[in-house]
């Protein structure tokens, strides 16, 4: 079984701050893992994701994140806020010898301060 | 890029009838594809896996009789809540991807129950 722990449920930064959000996984197999944006209303939108290769994902927005075995985590990061990154942001796992079933973490709402 | 999409977008129902909400793949073939509950709030709840040509493998604690799901084409599930009360309420979304480390959401539908 796969499981995701997204520390903080709200999050507020600075506009122009270091962005960090923070993601643990659990899975018994090496997983793949995800970070997705949601804006009000709206459905999910990848940000970015790790399958294999190098441990430094870049995704879309600025955004970026690293995988850490060690650690189990998939941290989200961005050097500068931007106040049109206000949404909320779901960490996902998956196993790659599955059925592309998804497993979410229960999100971090990132509020950006003028 | 890929695009699913979802119709739609909103409905309001009284409570006892039942609602169709329809899920497309619009640029290539899924023969999987997923639907997800999310309350106010709160993270995505996977409800069932849609199979293609085959039964929709549901998640435990979700009713299939109440939460009828029909994949009778490579491009389209259909997703129908049955009898409809008002604690089914909530935000439905789906997904569908062309490979296993690739989910495109749609941009859900978001159902109230009178």
């Amino acid at each position: 079984a796969q499981s995701v722990t997204q520390l903080g449920s709200h999050v507020s930064v600075s506009e122009g701050a270091l962005v960090l959000l923070r993601c643990n996984y659990s899975s018994s197999v090496p997983p793949y893992l995800f970070w997705y944006v949601q804006y009000p209303n709206q459905g999910l939108q990848l940000l970015l994701k790790y399958t294999t290769g190098a441990t430094l994902v870049k995704g879309i927005n600025g955004f970026e994140a690293e995988f850490k075995k060690s650690e189990t985590s998939f941290h989200l990061t961005k050097p500068s806020a931007h106040m049109s990154d206000a949404a909320e942001y779901f960490c996902a796992v998956s196993d790659p010898l599955g059925n592309e079933k998804l497993t979410f973490g229960t999100g971090t709402r990132l509020t950006i301060i003028p | 890029g890929a695009v699913v999409s979802q119709h739609p977008s909103w409905v309001i129902c009284k409570s006892g009838t039942s609602v169709k909400i329809e899920c497309r793949s619009l640029d290539f073939q899924a023969t999987t594809m997923f639907w997800y509950r999310q309350f106010p709030k709160q993270s995505l709840m996977l409800m069932a896996t849609s199979n293609e040509g085959s039964k929709a493998t549901y998640e435990q604690g979700v009713e299939k009789d109440k939460f009828l799901i029909n994949h009778a084409s490579l491009t389209l599930s259909t997703l129908t809540v049955t009898s409809a009360h008002p604690e089914d309420s909530s935000f439905y979304i789906c997904s569908a991807g062309p490979s296993t480390d690739t989910q495109y959401f749609g941009p859900g539908t978001r159902l109230t129950v009178l």
